[in-house]
C-alpha cells in the first residue's frame, strides 16, 4: 500500500473561492505530480517537482500554482475557482533514477481529490 | 500525434477469455515501459513493468518490441475482477515524467 495521502477527497465549492488540495508521501520522494482527469478521460499532467524548491508546469495548462517547500509535502492552489475547475486532481510521487525496466520508476498515486465548482 | 496511443476499447470479453490489448510510443527514446490499472473512479496502479524480453507474472503476459514501438499486454483467463481500464505508460529520458496512455476499456462478462 501506498503511503501518499491526499485531502479533502472530496470538495463542492462556489466560484470564486481559494482553495489548496493538499498532498503528502512518507516515502521520502523526490519527484512529485499532479493530474487532472475527467470522468472516463485520460490523464493530464499539470504539475511536477524534482526535489524541494523546484517546480515546473506540465503538459497540460492549468491555472493553478504549487509549492514544494518540503520533500514530503506538494499543495495544489486554485486562487479563483472556476466551474471549469471541476474534475479529479490526483498527486503521485516517485523514487526517481532512471533504470531501464525498473520499478524505481514506479509511480505511486493517492486517491485524488474531487472537486466540484459550483 | 499522442505520444503513447491504445486502443480505447471497450473491450468486452466473457469470463475465461483471453485478451491482448496493445500500445505504441512515438519517442524512440523511451527507456521505461509499464502497464498500470485504472478501477472505475480509482487511482492508477502498477500492474507490471515491461521488460524487453518480456516477463510473466501469473495470468498477465507483457512484451515489447523497441524496433516496433510497440507493447502488449496479454491477460489468460479473464475474471471478472479483471475489468478495469489498462493504461500504457512510458518512461523517456531523462526519467522524471511518466507519459499514460488513454487507456484501453476492459469489460469481463460472466
Amino acid at each position: 500500500e501506498a503511503d501518499i495521502y491526499q485531502t479533502p477527497r472530496y470538495l463542492v465549492i462556489g466560484t470564486g473561492k481559494k482553495i489548496t488540495l493538499e498532498c503528502s508521501q512518507t516515502m521520502g520522494h523526490d519527484k512529485m505530480y499532479w493530474y487532472q482527469q475527467d470522468p472516463g478521460m485520460e490523464l493530464h499532467l499539470i504539475h511536477y517537482s524534482y526535489g524541494v524548491n523546484s517546480t515546473e508546469k506540465g503538459d497540460l495548462s492549468s491555472e493553478s500554482t504549487v509549492s514544494r517547500i518540503r520533500t514530503e509535502h506538494f499543495p495544489l492552489t486554485l486562487e479563483s475557482a472556476r466551474p471549469s475547475h471541476t474534475s479529479q486532481y490526483l498527486c503521485a510521487s516517485m523514487r526517481g533514477g532512471a533504470l531501464s525496466g525498473s520499478t524505481h520508476n514506479e509511480q505511486f498515486f493517492g486517491p485524488g481529490t474531487r472537486l466540484t465548482v459550483l | 500525434r499522442k505520444e503513447v496511443e491504445q486502443d480505447p476499447g471497450p473491450f468486452n470479453v466473457p469470463e475465461g477469455a483471453t485478451v491482448a490489448f496493445n500500445c505504441t510510443y512515438s519517442n524512440s527514446a523511451s527507456q521505461s515501459f509499464f502497464w498500470y490499472r485504472q478501477d472505475c473512479r480509482k487511482e492508477p496502479k502498477l500492474l507490471m513493468s515491461v521488460y524487453s524480453s518480456g516477463n510473466e507474472d501469473g495470468r498477465f503476459t507483457a512484451q515489447l518490441n523497441r524496433a516496433s514501438q510497440y507493447i502488449s499486454l496479454l491477460i489468460r483467463d479473464s475474471k471478472l475482477s479483471d475489468s478495469a481500464t489498462y493504461l500504457c505508460v512510458v518512461n523517456i529520458w531523462p526519467g522524471n515524467k511518466l507519459v499514460f496512455g488513454a487507456g484501453t476499456i476492459l469489460r469481463v462478462k460472466s
